[in-house]
């Protein structure tokens, strides 16, 4: 079935540090993919999507750029803040599917 | 805010009770998703109804129901409560067609 694989955490970055979170999928088809991002304390927030191959998602400053031929959609970030701190959830949904298949979540901490 | 109300933020309660947790989707989204998160698990989902009707099961246990109401709210049933039941509790909603969903800020449901 589909599945996603995602960064094992947690990763801890110091301030204005390049971040990468590595995310693979295996899928049939053309799934939707999806960046979600969880505050200490809060609910799960959309933070980018992309719906085809070669499209880039990005929001705040996060990219995200989905690969078939890799099954990838790592997520990026040129320059972190403190306020980045969270747990990002890598995502995807099958093209016929009603859920949404989730990553285990990678825990992200900027030090300032 | 994604506009996905639940309630209660919090609940704590005794082995073998019942609970009922409530959501309130966006305006205008016909389509309700729950899902559970755990330390285990990670997020799982449990199931979806879209107007009124269940469309779609996904690892939801036979002591766990659902439903949604005219007004398109749903409630998440959860009866004969386990130690292992404690977790984080989501609704999400969609428009129809729409490969996002949009979560609520969750119910935490702790059982002691």
């Amino acid at each position: 079935g589909d599945s996603v694989t995602q960064m094992e955490g947690p990763v801890t970055l110091s301030e204005e540090a390049f971040l990468t979170i590595n995310c693979t999928y295996t899928a049939t088809g053309y799934p939707s993919l999806f960046w979600y991002v969880q505050y200490p304390g809060e609910g799960l927030q959309l933070l980018l999507k992309a719906t085809k191959a070669d499209d880039k998602g990005s929001n705040k400053g996060f990219e995200a750029t989905y690969r078939k031929e890799t099954t990838s959609f790592h997520l990026e970030k040129g320059s972190v803040q403190v306020s980045d701190s969270a747990v990002y959830f890598c995502a995807l949904k099958g093209s016929s599917a009603s859920k949404i298949i989730f990553g285990s979540g990678t825990r992200l901490s900027i030090r300032p | 805010d994604s506009g996905v109300t639940q309630t209660p933020k919090h609940l704590i309660t005794a082995t073998g009770q019942r609970v009922t947790l409530r959501c309130s989707p966006r305006s205008g989204d016909l389509s309700v998703y729950w899902y559970q998160q755990s330390l285990d698990q990670g997020l799982q989902f449990l199931i979806q109804y879209y107007n009124g009707e269940e469309r779609a099961k996904g690892n939801i246990l036979e002591r766990f129901s659902a439903q949604q109401f005219p007004d398109l709210h749903s409630e998440l049933n959860l009866s004969s409560l386990e130690l292992g039941d404690s977790a984080l509790y989501f609704c999400a909603s969609s428009p129809f067609g729409a490969d996002t969903q949009y979560f609520g800020p969750g119910t935490r449901l702790t059982v002691l």
